[in-house]
């Protein structure tokens, strides 16, 4: 039973340029949250998908975004990159949205460096 | 104010140690509240949920009171392997997806 499983490991971009992180869902569940995580910090909720929409967002700028697909796989997008977007970026999957005590699994993460 | 705000660490305890950590949080309407355990440049894993009667998992035992918006999480008898970052978690809205986390606090065992 494949858990949630994110790609790629490690990244490293330019201040400016644009970037994608991939996310399979743990097998069983049907929405996706992102994560970022700065050096020291807590997990910051980026925004959730659920049938291929985004239900919920944080309090992040439209520079990121993101897409679900079909098989509840996911990505996020994030353009004009900035040297604070340098952080640990986490997938998380669970199921039934609405239910709020469901615990949620989460990937090993893509660790982003912007130069 | 942080949503949800927890002891500033490190902790640095020996082995057989009691340990508690702190929590507090913000929104009175919060629903569900859960300890999360991150090891280095690792992913959070579930440690365990908290819910208003105290739940108790072997060594760990976590407490919740509503009133003053306070979560804890005791571990006795403290193994190495018990070193991690512990994170405190609030799902504001129980809504699944959109959960809050504290800045977590480190804790290191030494023998």
């Amino acid at each position: 039973d494949a858990g949630v499983t994110q790609s790629p490991t490690h990244l490293i971009k330019t201040r400016g340029q644009q970037v994608t992180l991939r996310c399979s869902p743990k097998s069983g569940h049907d929405t996706v949250s992102w994560y970022q995580q700065a050096l020291g910090q807590g997990p910051q909720f980026i925004f959730q998908y659920y049938e291929e929409e985004e239900r919920q967002r944080g309090n992040f700028p439209d520079r990121f975004s993101g897409h679900q697909f079909p098989n509840y796989s996911s990505e996020l997008n994030v353009n004009a990159l900035l040297l604070g977007d340098s952080a640990l970026y986490l997938c998380a999957s669970g199921s039934i949205p609405g239910q709020g005590n469901s615990p949620l699994h989460f990937g090993n993460g893509t660790r982003l460096t912007v130069t | 104010r942080k949503e949800v705000e927890q002891d500033p660490g490190p902790f640095n305890v020996p082995e057989g140690a009691t340990v508690a950590f702190n929590c507090t949080y913000s929104n009175s309407a919060s629903q569900s509240f859960f300890w999360y355990r991150q090891d280095c440049r690792k992913e959070p894993k579930l440690l365990m949920s908290v819910y208003s009667s105290g739940n108790e998992d072997g060594r760990f035992t976590a407490q919740l009171n509503r009133a003053s918006q306070y979560i804890s999480l005791l571990i006795r008898d403290s193994k190495l392997s018990d070193s991690a970052t512990y994170l405190c978690v609030v799902n504001p809205y129980n809504q699944g997806g959109k959960l809050i986390f504290g800045q977590g606090t480190e804790l290191s065992v030494k023998p």
